[in-house]
């Protein structure tokens, strides 16, 4: 069973709209939680780190935010451009020396003109 | 140039074969993973290396090999190619947890690989 479930699975907006993406998770003990874009065909690139005891972190216009105690973050996306389509994966690794982190199944946005 | 390079990009091969994906880094990281991606799972961890001499399996090693053959080369193989195999692989590089922001990965582009 996936420990990272992300939500919605796939959101359409309009260009200049806001929006949140969600990511629940289980893992644990927890060390830090990523969010990554995936543009289409290409690897993934680091949006945001966040440890635990960071609750908000923004890169431009990507703000994540982080509930230790509820196990949840979001990202959300501020007036958003074409090229913010893309996939956005949220992974989380648990603490400890082997690199134990999970995947997210990511959320796929699609910004429309 | 790409930090993080990945050959083939594309491989298409048949049952039974074995076939080995590279990856090279100019990053100067100690850290380096093979993960695949399928259509509507989270990337999966096959195997990652800390160093040249650390090897190590992660969530879905069997059917897999790899090998470290200095700091920036991490190759993976399939030793006999099966369909379920069929998937998106990609490579990652990170730096230890005694500098730069902890746990950042940096992928390559990927190599889509499909079994027959």
């Amino acid at each position: 069973k996936n420990q990272v479930e992300q939500s919605p699975q796939s959101l359409i907006i309009l260009e200049g709209k806001n929006c949140t993406l969600q990511c629940n998770y289980t893992v644990s003990p927890f060390s830090n939680l990523r969010w990554y874009k995936q543009d289409t065909g290409r690897g993934p690139v680091s949006l945001t780190i966040m440890t635990f005891s960071e609750n908000t972190k923004s890169n431009g216009r990507y703000t994540a935010t982080l509930d230790a105690d509820t196990k949840q973050s979001s990202l959300h996306i501020t007036a958003s451009q074409l090229s913010d389509s893309a996939s956005y994966i949220c992974v989380v690794s648990a603490y400890g020396y082997n690199n134990d982190m999970r995947f997210g199944a990511g959320t796929r946005l699609t910004v429309k003109p | 140039d790409a930090d993080v390079t990945q050959t083939p990009r594309n491989r298409i091969t048949k049952t039974g074969k074995r076939i080995m994906l590279e990856c090279s880094q100019t990053k100067g990281h100690d850290r380096m993973y093979w993960y695949r991606q399928d259509p509507g799972l989270g990337l999966r961890l096959i195997y990652y290396s800390f160093d040249v001499k650390d090897i190590n399996k992660g969530e879905i090693s069997d059917g897999y090999s790899v090998s470290r053959q200095a700091q920036a080369k991490f190759s993976l193989s399939l030793e006999s190619a099966i369909p379920n195999q069929t998937a998106l692989y990609f490579c990652a590089t990170s730096v230890g947890l005694a500098g730069g922001p902890v746990g950042t990965q940096y992928f390559g582009p990927g190599t889509r690989l499909l079994v027959l």
